[in-house]
């Protein structure tokens, strides 16, 4: 069965990066891309960005363009999403989200990685 | 970009009863692009419809999608105890992607 695991909750101060892991199974990695999406405190989704894991090719989120990296590992069936220069606006529940291709939902998601940003 | 507009924002029901949540896009969501997830406390959202139609796997057939253009609507026809829940609509039709505010169905 499909499974996507993410690693665990994170703490940083204003100012770090942080990096979120999404390690999936149960299906050939390179056929689905990943969204990743986060989540503020009681707050709405938002989409931060796309990665094609079969080719790399990215598409973020404007408002993230310079702070945000996507990548795969294929070796190991993980992506992950780097955030730098963390803002207290960063702390949120940040989600990986599986994609049968670009114009698709995410179908399965992961189970969350809270990240909190606090001096 | 497209913004979502959710309405209500909650929905007070009881269970039994049928719910219409909206969903209304500033622009014309490409190829009927539209989706909609569940999402209960302390976990990930849950795809139940996408295409604005289509049921995704093991969604019940109390769910279901309509719409077009700039206007979809998510419809519960009997309401479950299970299905209390916050609702999200979702466009991936065109960059970047969006999601609605939520419409949260209490009891």
């Amino acid at each position: 069965q499909v499974q996507l695991v993410q690693s665990g909750a994170e703490v940083k101060k204003p100012g770090a990066s942080v990096k979120v892991s999404c390690k999936a199974s149960g299906y050939t990695f390179t056929t689905y891309g990943f969204s990743w999406v986060r989540q503020a405190p009681g707050q709405g989704l938002e989409w931060m960005g796309w990665i094609n894991t079969y080719n790399g090719n990215t598409n973020h989120a404007q408002k993230l363009q310079g702070r945000l990296t996507m990548t795969t590992d294929t070796s190991t069936s993980t992506a992950y999403m780097e955030l730098r220069s963390l803002r207290s606006d960063d702390t949120a529940v940040y989600y990986c989200a599986r994609q049968n291709g670009w114009y698709a939902p995410g179908d399965y998601w992961g189970q969350g990685t809270l990240v909190t940003v606090s001096s | 970009e497209i913004v979502l507009t959710q309405s209500p924002g909650t929905l007070s029901l009881s269970p039994g009863e049928r719910a219409s949540l909206s969903c209304r896009a500033s622009h014309s969501v490409s190829s009927s692009y539209l989706a909609w997830y569940q999402q209960k406390p302390g976990q990930a959202p849950r795809l139940l419809i996408y295409d604005t139609f289509s049921r995704a796997t093991g969604i019940p057939d109390r769910f279901s999608g309509s719409g077009s253009g700039t206007d979809f609507t998510l419809t519960i026809t009997r309401l479950e105890p299970e299905d209390f829940a916050v609702y999200y609509c979702h466009q991936y039709g065109s960059s970047p992607l969006t999601f609605g505010g939520g419409t949260k169905v209490e009891i």
